[in-house]
Formats: C-alpha cells, structure tokens, sequence
C-alpha cells in the first residue's frame, strides 16, 4: 500500500521561515507534489519533484530526497494569506497509470 | 478559474437516494481524476478515466460508478446514499495519465441527510 506521512498542524509567525516534511513510502514512485488547500476549496498545485534536490520558485521551495522517501517544502517570508493546508502527494504506479496518492495534509495557521 | 468545471457545487438528499456528479476536464486534459475528501481522511482517491478508458482504481465503493464520454466529461454516479457519503468531491484533470500537472475543480459539497 501507499503511506504519506505529514505533520497534522503547525504554526508559524508572518514574515518568518516554516518547513513542512513528508515522509513517504510507495511502490512505483514518480515523483513528489506539494498542493495548497484554502478551506473549502480546490487544491492548487505549489511544487512537483521528480528528482532530488531542491526546486525553488519565489517564496516557496521544496526539497526531495528518493533514498530517504522524503520531502518538505520551505515557505519563506511567510504571509497571513499562507495559512492554509498544504498538501503532500506522491505519484506512484496503479494499474496502467500513475496515480498521486495525497497525504492528510498540515493545517498551517500564520499568525501576527 | 482553474478551468476544471464540476457540477453541481452543492448537493444536499437523503439517505437511500442516488446522486450523479458531472466534471468538465480543462481543454486538452484527456485524463479525469475523482476524488473524496471528508474531515478524517483527506483526498482519497477513487477513480482514473483516461480517453474514455478506466485507467485506474482506487477506495472506490460498489455503490459508485463513474463514467468518462467521448466529450471527455465525466460523470460519478453515488447510489443508496448513506451518512458516511457526506463530503467533497473533487475532480482533477491532466494532459495525459502520466503527466505531472494536476488540476482540480472547485468540488461538488455533498451532504446526505
């Protein structure tokens, strides 16, 4: 089976620095998503990994490590409109496809 | 407007009732996505269609079926309605079944009273 794991909440102050993590463990691995999810709404696509290394783009970059079955994204300059869920999914093998497999999401609340 | 279209946006009947959800990928997507979300579990996938084609299954109940038709619109059809059914429900289209981008309609809010 396909296990994402993610911290469930966290918190942070405007204008500083948060790392989310995401442990992963999947057969048929194909690559790393970050999503973010207002309450209520679609989720928007951040950041995508194939492979390792670090993918910057503006304000928010994300790391991933196969060997480790490992990713974090990096929120910089954090703003109130960043609080939100943000959510990490690996691309794995199902069937003839590949499938993202989304974990439960980190709730991360920015405050003054 | 992400260019995803999901009917309707919110859909409220009762238990033992039979609902159908519609979603227009995104011009050019030829592969659609279903997803559930509820408060404890998250995005749980439920079912690929690719070009018409089932490509891939996931946590789906017998009592839903999807469909894909030759406009590439799909539809999820929910049957015997139960509490448990309560929650969102999310399209998602790409290019193709392997591509990377993802994206996903605004969701169709049910609730089964």
């Amino acid at each position: 089976g396909q296990n994402i794991d993610q911290p469930t909440e966290m918190t942070a102050t405007e204008g500083a620095i948060v790392q989310i993590n995401c442990t992963y463990q999947t057969s048929g691995f194909n690559g790393l998503f970050w999503y973010q999810q207002h309450a209520g709404e679609a989720p928007t696509f951040l950041s995508y990994n194939v492979l390792d290394g670090l993918e910057e783009k503006g304000r928010f970059s994300s790391f991933l490590s196969r060997s480790k079955g490992y990713s974090y994204l990096l929120l910089k300059e954090l703003q109130m409109k960043d609080s939100a869920s943000y959510l990490c999914a690996a691309k794995h093998a199902s069937g003839g496809s590949y499938i993202p497999t989304f974990g439960r999401g980190t709730s991360l609340i920015v405050h003054p | 407007d992400s260019g995803v279209t999901q009917t309707p946006k919110h859909l409220i009947t009762a238990t033992g009732q039979r609902v159908t959800l519609r979603c227009s990928p995104r011009s050019g997507d030829l592969s659609v996505y279903w997803y559930q979300q509820s408060l404890d579990q998250g995005l749980q996938f439920l079912i690929q269609y690719y070009n018409g084609e089932e490509r891939a299954k996931g946590n789906i109940l017998e009592r839903f079926s999807a469909q894909q038709f030759p406009d590439l619109h799909s539809e999820l059809n929910l049957s015997s309605l139960e509490l448990g059914d309560s929650a969102l429900y999310f399209c998602a289209s790409s290019v193709d079944g392997s591509s990377y981008g993802y994206t996903f309609g605004s969701g169709t809010r049910l609730t089964v009273v």
